[in-house]
């Protein structure tokens, strides 16, 4: 089992709608978890971080996480095309080694 | 001002060939990364100092050498490239090792070996 595992994708939303993005990790002991997103030739970006003791929402963004079942989970409401780009999860293993998924590709149609 | 700042931007050079790829962060971070972006966009760790400590060094060529001379600075020198070492090079940096509040990347240097 891949430690981090994305779905690829591409996810395509209508403009205005709730893009769903999840993010699996197999460390059990894992306490931190971030989402970045990747515009195509730039570098990836910090949008959100939650620890396990809880969700979180900034804006648009909110972060979950369910522990039970090991994955993460971020949702976008109301979708611009501006979001169109590349989400990675990582989540730290043995507590201090960055792991990332590998991605996936959102595509916001106006 | 640049809180990561990697150089060069962009890189080619021909196989056999060594050569550096630059970082600085100046965040106070205490721990700094290395990571490698192949064409399928799989961004992997590579190397991590904190505090001018060698802390993670995952299965890499060892053609590939980090050194931190402080916790600012963290430097990739590559010897002998070869054409599976063309990828995008990101540094990064945390507030600690355990990632913190998050990984703030620089902009990347795009290597390409020829």
């Amino acid at each position: 089992q891949k430690e981090v595992e994305q779905n690829s994708g591409p996810l395509s939303v209508p403009e205005g709608a709730i893009a769903s993005l999840n993010c699996t990790y197999s460390d059990r002991g894992s306490q931190s978890f971030f989402w970045y997103r990747q515009y195509s030739g730039k570098s990836p970006e910090l949008i959100m971080f939650i620890y396990s003791n809880g969700d979180k929402e900034d804006g648009r963004f909110t972060a979950q996480l369910n522990k039970a079942s090991q994955y993460v989970s971020l949702l976008i409401r109301d979708s611009q095309p501006s979001d169109s780009a590349t989400y990675l999860c990582a989540v730290p293993r043995g507590s201090y080694i960055p792991t990332f998924g590998r991605g996936t590709s959102l595509i916001v149609h106006p | 001002d640049t809180a990561v700042s990697q150089t060069p931007k962009y890189l080619v050079t021909q196989m056999g060939n060594d050569k550096s790829i630059k970082c600085e962060q100046n965040l106070g971070h205490d721990t700094m990364y290395w990571y490698k972006q192949d064409s399928k966009k799989f961004l992997k760790i590579m190397f991590s100092y904190n505090n001018k400590e060698l802390i993670i060094n995952e299965t890499v060529p060892n053609r590939f050498s980090p050194k931190s001379p402080d916790k600012a600075h963290l430097n990739l020198h590559i010897n002998s490239l070869e054409l599976g070492d063309s990828a995008v090079y990101f540094c990064a940096s945390s507030p600690k090792r355990t990632g913190g509040n998050g990984y703030t990347f620089g902009s990347g240097t795009r290597l390409t070996v020829v």
